[in-house]
């Protein structure tokens, strides 16, 4: 069966420039989770939903970073007015139920700002 | 959430076995012990999980002592296919909200 998908797989944008990044968990996986991930070091946790309620967005560096998922779903991660420090990959991960399950990520989307 | 600390590298060679420790001195208790493994220009993969005693799966084992403030990854036979980043997690106890830290990992480079 088909994994969690992201796109685009590689955005560049402008600073100043708002980005929509995308999301398409596993088919019938409760949770989603967001993370960043900058050059040479470990996913940092973004934010968390649970069907479409956002349960827990602690990790959301900014106001410019927004994050939805309407019907449970499909997720989109938005940052607007990108800077050069928001350039990373942006894992998306998602698991069947609730906490306690294994969670798959995807191949991450890699936004670089310039 | 536990705080988790593990070797940032190690060489090993192919077909010897390589164990990676990993210390989780604050593991709550409902926590489990999840290890994942990350190629470059791809997201981290799961490679195994467990609770405590021993834990074994067609890639990998996982000890875990008694008092649960170490695990130990072991690879049996590494290829070269096995270089990666190996991220040592804990969480996922009743308690969490899917917030997992990851820490640095240990870059693991397999050599002929």
């Amino acid at each position: 069966g088909a994994g969690v998908s992201q796109s685009p797989r590689y955005k560049v944008a402008k600073r100043g420039q708002d980005v929509a990044l995308r999301c398409d968990p596993i088919s019938g996986h409760v949770s989603l989770f967001w993370y960043q991930q900058a050059l040479g070091q470990g996913p940092e946790f973004l934010t968390y939903f649970q069907n479409e309620a956002q349960l827990d967005k602690s990790g959301l560096p900014s106001d410019r970073f927004f994050a939805e998922r309407p019907e449970g779903s499909v997720s989109t991660l938005k940052i607007q007015r990108t800077q050069q420090e928001d350039s990373a990959v942006y894992l998306c991960a998602s698991s069947p139920r609730g906490v306690g399950n294994t969670i798959y990520f995807g191949e991450g989307s890699w936004l670089t700002v310039v | 959430l536990a705080k988790t600390t593990q070797p940032i590298s190690m060489d090993s060679y192919e077909g010897q076995e390589v164990n990676i420790t990993c210390s989780h001195n604050n593991i709550a208790t409902n926590d489990y012990i999840t290890w994942y493994q990350q190629f470059p220009s791809q997201g981290p993969r799961f490679i195994i999980q467990g609770y405590k005693t021993k834990v074994t799966n067609e890639v990998a084992s996982l000890f875990i002592p008694a008092d649960r403030k170490s695990s130990t990854l072991s690879l049996p036979r590494v290829s070269l296919s096995d270089t990666a980043v190996y991220y040592c997690l804990g969480g996922y106890g009743s308690s969490n909200t899917g917030k997992l830290i990851f820490g640095q990992g240990t870059t693991l480079q397999v050599k002929p």
